[in-house]
């Protein structure tokens, strides 16, 4: 069973503060994926890795950055938190499969509110 | 930003009833066609990975079908029970690029006793 983690469900924070969200995935998968979902708006791509140290931009990376150091761990990082980052963030890794449509096995997510 | 688009935002049927909902995507450059099913207070899982033109795939009372010269799948569900209650989200992967996706924005459905 393919398992993602998130080091938080809640996390509270102050606007101007470094937030670090942890994701974990313990399937050996190659890529790995950061997501936030706001209402009416779809889960939308903020960050990928597909290799370690490794990262893409997605749709929406201002203000948002990545590390990559080891295969199973993938941080996003918020250098300054501001209130419209308050949202809803989903990890996600998958395995890099030639020719097949790679599933994407998700975290449980963390709902980060900015104050 | 491709634009991946679904049908309806929600939806409301009584249990029993048969359902169905569209996702929209670009018809260029198709690699393959996700569909997930999100239940509250837990996390999206996946139902289906489709690849060809009129791939059809069933998983209990739950199937979807795949046009990718038309650019639209259809989920449909078959006698809904409310355990079927849940936001379905698709998910497009064009044969450009790394292997990323685009989601849309969802289909919640709300299955009524």
């Amino acid at each position: 069973d393919v398992k993602v983690t998130q080091s938080s469900r809640y996390l509270v924070k102050r606007t101007g503060e470094k937030v670090f969200l942890e994701c974990v995935q313990d399937m050996d998968h190659e890529n790995m994926f950061w997501y936030r979902q706001d209402p009416g708006l779809g889960l939308r791509l903020i960050y990928f890795s597909y290799d370690v140290k490794m990262k893409e931009k997605g749709d929406i990376p201002e203000g948002y950055s990545v590390s990559r150091e080891k295969k199973e761990r993938f941080s996003l990082i918020l250098e300054s938190a501001s209130t419209n980052q308050t949202s809803m963030y989903l990890c996600a890794s998958s395995q890099r499969l030639a020719g097949a449509g790679e599933t994407q096995y998700f975290g449980p997510g963390t709902r980060l509110l900015v104050l | 930003i491709l634009n991946v688009e679904q049908s309806p935002q929600s939806l409301h049927v009584q249990e029993g009833d048969s359902t169905n909902f569209t996702c929209s995507f670009p018809s260029s450059n198709f690699y393959a066609l996700h569909w997930y099913r999100w239940e509250t207070a837990k996390s999206p899982e996946a139902l289906f990975v489709m690849t060809l033109n009129g791939d059809e795939k069933k998983k209990g009372r739950i199937s979807a079908t795949l046009n990718t010269k038309e650019g639209y799948s259809y989920l449909y569900i078959k006698g809904s029970q409310p355990e079927d209650s849940a936001t379905y989200l698709c998910a497009f992967r064009n044969s450009g690029g790394y292997q990323k996706v685009t989601f849309g924005t969802g289909t919640k459905l709300q299955v009524i006793p």
